[in-house]
């Protein structure tokens, strides 16, 4: 089945520091959304993508559709220490055609020391 | 506008029994979906409902089922609960028409004694 590969698994950063992480399929999807995910929280999307090739920004994020369609990735510029926290891709499932069925990547915890 | 709400935040329940989770959607919102997580396996699908309807399910047993009321809210059940189902259960809601963007609410930690 469709399967959603994020690296790295995890990251430990300085404050001040430029995060990158990806998401690799191999399968096409034409939607990418980045979630975060806080402790004891649900994932709050951070960023939805559509097109290939598209680059998206949201404040210090950058998230942008790889142009093969099989890839996509986030970029924390200038990270703080409230970017901690679980990073997700996720993109609906091939024949889910307007349905809620998305399926998720494993995650990049992010920690950020002071 | 209000965020997803799900009730109760946290159960804890003895195996065999049977439980009920709750999940209002934002206002407007009439596509729910329903995701249950654990360390080993992830965030995996459930299934969704839009407009009463199921609209499509995940690969889960029979125990899990679900139901959605005229007003968009949705519950989930599990029945004959196992050790295994023990998880945070999370309830996502979409706006009507061609998005798949969801927003999530916090969740029900459910623990299986």
């Amino acid at each position: 089945g469709q399967q959603l590969n994020q690296s790295p698994q995890s990251m430990f950063i300085q404050e001040g520091e430029d995060v990158s992480m990806n998401c690799t399929s191999s399968s096409i999807f034409n939607t990418w959304l980045w979630y975060k995910q806080d402790p004891g929280e649900g994932p709050v999307l951070l960023i939805a993508l559509y097109k290939a090739g598209e680059l998206t920004s949201n404040g210090r994020l950058t998230a942008q559709f790889g142009i093969t369609r099989k890839d996509s990735f986030l970029n924390i510029s200038a990270s703080i220490p409230s970017d901690v926290g679980i990073y997700f891709c996720a993109g609906p499932t091939s024949g889910s055609s307007n349905t809620g069925k998305l399926i998720f990547g494993q995650g990049t915890t992010l920690q950020v020391k002071p | 506008k209000a965020g997803v709400t799900q009730t109760p935040r946290y159960l804890i329940k003895t195996r065999g029994q049977q439980v009920t989770l709750s999940c209002s959607p934002i206002s407007g919102h009439r596509s729910v979906s329903w995701y249950q997580q654990t360390p080993g396996q992830g965030l995996q699908f459930l299934f969704e409902y839009f407009s009463e309807t199921q609209r499509n399910k995940g690969n889960f047993p029979g125990r899990f089922s679900g139901r959605q009321f005229s007003n968009s809210r949705s519950e989930m059940n599990v029945s004959t609960l196992e050790l295994g189902d023990s998880a945070l259960y999370l309830c996502a809601s979409s706006p009507s028409g061609v998005t798949y963007e969801q927003y999530f609410g916090p969740g029900t930690r459910l623990t299986v004694t």
